[in-house]
């Protein structure tokens, strides 16, 4: 089994409906991530915790909340979908928060806004 | 603010030739460095990583980087590339803010 788990693995959806996508990991860290990989832009940070009561805003939040119900489990949100939201999502853990860690990711959903 | 370039969008090389893809980064301090892969339709994994030490770093799959400070580099090579290397790759600086920032990726094409 994966060690961070991502569903759906794809999922497609109309402008305006709310959609979640979910994480969970088996790896215990406490740092969870979520980034969106858009052709040509690379990575971007979307929202990261260190903990479960530790929530931040990343690059690119706006659009976009999340939700850590436990270590091993945090989900984005997207309230109102809109075509550019289009892209394809990862979510990552590691173990600490200091910037020279290893992050673990998961193998990704493709979202489509149509 | 942190930030990596990637110069190169796309690279193709033939089977057994050598490799080299470009990353500079812009970090006011030390720079923590990696290398991340991403083959089709999987997430991303760590290829190699420099924090401090020698500059020329050994990853997995033969792959190896150079940290050079003067020029704010962090390229990566191997030297005979296999048509499993096919993918795209990303390098990151950390140590800031406690994240990571990738640069845009190189996607890289192997012809037989």
């Amino acid at each position: 089994d994966a060690d961070v788990t991502q569903t759906p693995r794809n999922r497609i959806t109309k402008t305006g409906k709310r959609i979640m996508l979910e994480c969970s990991q088996t790896k215990g860290h406490d740092r969870m991530y979520w980034y969106r990989q858009d052709p040509g832009l690379g990575l971007r940070l979307i929202y990261y915790s260190f903990d479960v009561k530790d929530i931040n805003k990343g690059e690119i939040s706006d659009g976009y909340s999340v939700s850590r119900q436990a270590q091993a489990k945090f989900s984005l949100s997207l309230e109102s979908a809109i075509p550019n939201q289009t892209a394809l999502y990862f979510c990552a853990t590691s173990d600490a928060g200091t910037g020279r860690e290893k992050l673990f990711f998961g193998s990704g959903t493709q979202l489509s806004v149509l | 603010a942190q930030s990596v370039t990637q110069p190169d969008i796309h690279i193709t090389v033939s089977e057994g030739a050598s490799l080299e893809l470009r990353c500079n980064y812009s970090y006011g301090a030390t720079p923590y460095l990696f290398w991340y892969v991403q083959s089709p339709g999987q997430g991303l994994q760590l290829l190699l990583k420099y924090f401090s030490g020698d500059t020329l770093v050994q990853g997995i799959k033969g792959f190896e980087a150079e940290f050079k400070r003067s020029q704010s580099s962090f390229n990566l090579r191997k030297p005979s590339v296999h048509w499993s290397d096919a993918a795209e790759y990303f390098c990151a600086v950390g140590g800031g803010y406690q994240k990571v920032t990738f640069g845009t990726g190189t996607k890289l094409q192997v012809i037989p």
